[in-house]
């Protein structure tokens, strides 16, 4: 039961333009976000997380929006920059339930376009 | 800046072989966790571990997987007979807390290969 999902496996994006990256949750139990950044041979590094309580968080170039009616989240980028092409995963989990897993997406491959 | 470490970065096994993958968390996290990413793949969790006994698994992490904190630093996941399917890169994860956002979040550690032949 896939309850996180990013349905675009890929996007690709001029540089300076903007990436928006989407993901889609069931669980209404969800109250924390997470996107992560990952390189090959890498492991994933936190980028910038929202929790329920709000609807926007930004950091620098990226802003993630949580639609909770919607059980929707995205990650914008902008500017866009050929050093952010790398693979975004969002995930997801409950604050409070202690020691529970993270739930991950399938991940979108970004390619940033000189 | 803290870092969770991992040793071996790449191992190749033969099928049915004993592998024990290492990881050194972050000093003052409190939850630990292993994940793998089969190439191309998602990203799936295995388990997660708080004060010293597993608090959830996945059902890949059947009785050939087994984690230990053998001494208050390391965290190790054993794989008792391992599988062509096992490999992976393996990934473990610590984090300090939770309930309160700011510790709430997964730091990953590079990943450690496993190439099952």
């Amino acid at each position: 039961d896939q309850q996180v999902k990013q349905n675009s496996p890929s996007l690709s994006v001029q540089e300076g333009r903007i990436s928006i990256l989407n993901c889609d949750y069931t669980n209404s139990m969800f109250d924390y976000f997470l996107w992560y950044k990952k390189y090959p041979a890498e492991g994933p590094t936190f980028l910038i997380s929202i929790s329920s309580i709000k609807d926007k968080n930004e950091d620098g170039r990226f802003t993630v929006f949580l639609n909770k009616s919607a059980k929707h989240l995205s990650l914008h980028i902008v500017p866009s920059q050929p050093g952010d092409s790398a693979v975004y995963f969002c995930a997801a989990n409950t604050l409070w339930n202690t020691g529970n897993q993270f739930y991950f997406g399938t991940g979108t491959s970004l390619t940033v376009i000189p | 800046e803290p870092e969770v470490t991992q040793t071996p970065s790449h191992q190749v096994t033969q099928m049915g072989q004993e592998v024990i993958l290492r990881c050194v968390p972050i000093s003052n996290h409190l939850y630990f966790y292993w994940y793998r990413q089969i190439l191309g793949q998602k990203v799936e969790f295995l388990v997660s571990f708080y004060n010293n006994e597993i608090s959830e698994k996945s059902e890949i992490f059947d009785d050939q997987f087994s984690v230990e904190r053998p001494d208050g630093s390391n965290f190790t996941l054993k794989i008792r007979s391992t599988k062509l399917e096992d490999s992976a890169m393996y990934f473990c994860a610590s984090r300090w807390g939770a309930g309160l956002s700011g510790a709430n979040v997964l730091t990953f550690g590079a990943g450690s290969r496993l190439t099952v032949l």
